[in-house]
C-alpha cells in the first residue's frame, strides 16, 4: 500500500471548516484513498473513502486531486467534537487486504 | 446490524503474567478480523488479521498471538506479557468480498504492564 504524509496537527476554530491535507504520491491506479478518526481513548471510526471522484457524506467531503497525488478531508463547521486525530490510508480494494495506520493529523478544534 | 465487542474494557496485569483479550462480532458471517495496538502517543499498529476459522497471519515479530476458535470470535493471547505490551489493544472487523473494504473497531482494550 501507498505510504501517505499529513501534517502532525492543525488547529480549527468552532463552526470554521476544517480542511485536512494528506500527500499520497506513490498511489496506485487501483488504490483508494479512506479517511478514519480517532478520538482520544475511542476505536477509530471510518469516515469516507475515495477512488478519484470527489465524495461526500453526513461526516465530510473527500477531494481528491486529478493527479490523485494528494486528497483533503473537509469537515465543513467543525465542532468541538471533532477534536480527534485523523488517519489518511491508501489501500487496494482487496478482500482480507488490512489497513496501515500512520501516524495521523491531531486536530484540535477550538472554541 | 452488526455490533463488535472487546473485552475487558481495561486491564492491569504484572509482568510474566499471561494475557487473553476476546473479541466477538454480531451481525455477520465470515468477517475479516483484525488485532491492533497503539501504544501511547502512537499511531495504529496491525498485529494479526484473520481471513476465516484457523487462519492468522501475523504482521510483526512479538510476543503475542491469536487464534480465531470460531467464526466470529478473535482472541489475542500472551504467554509471559513484558512491559513493552502495555497499549491499547483493538479489535476490528471488515466483510469479507463486496465492492470495498471497512474496517469497523471494537471499543478497545486498555492494557497495562506493571
Amino acid at each position: 500500500d501507498a505510504k501517505t504524509t499529513q501534517p502532525t496537527s492543525m488547529d480549527c476554530a468552532e463552526g470554521r471548516a476544517a480542511n485536512l491535507p494528506c500527500n499520497h504520491s506513490t498511489i496506485s491506479g487501483n488504490e483508494y484513498v479512506y479517511w478514519y478518526r480517532q478520538i482520544h481513548s475511542q476505536g477509530p471510526q471510518y469516515i469516507i473513502h475515495g477512488l478519484k471522484n470527489n465524495e461526500t457524506n453526513e461526516m465530510a467531503s473527500l477531494i481528491i486531486t486529478e493527479d490523485r497525488k494528494s486528497s483533503t478531508l473537509i469537515l465543513p463547521h467543525a465542532t468541538l467534537r471533532d477534536t480527534a486525530v485523523y488517519y489518511c490510508i491508501v489501500k487496494q480494494e482487496t478482500s482480507g487486504s488490512r489497513l496501515t495506520f500512520g501516524e495521523g493529523t491531531q486536530l484540535t478544534v477550538n472554541p | 446490524s452488526q455490533t463488535i465487542h472487546q473485552w475487558p474494557a481495561t486491564l492491569v496485569q504484572p509482568v510474566g503474567s499471561p494475557l487473553s483479550l476476546e473479541c466477538t462480532v454480531e451481525g455477520t458471517s465470515n468477517p475479516n478480523l483484525y488485532w491492533y495496538r497503539q501504544a501511547a502517543g502512537r499511531g495504529l499498529q496491525l498485529l494479526f488479521y484473520s481471513v476465516g476459522i484457523g487462519q492468522i497471519s501475523s504482521e510483526v515479530p512479538q510476543n503475542l498471538s491469536a487464534s480465531r476458535p470460531q467464526d466470529r470470535q478473535f482472541i489475542l493471547s500472551s504467554k509471559k506479557l513484558l512491559l513493552s505490551d502495555s497499549g491499547f489493544y483493538l479489535c476490528a472487523w471488515s466483510p469479507l468480498g463486496g465492492s470495498y473494504n471497512e474496517q469497523f473497531f471494537g471499543p478497545g482494550t486498555r492494557l497495562t504492564v506493571l
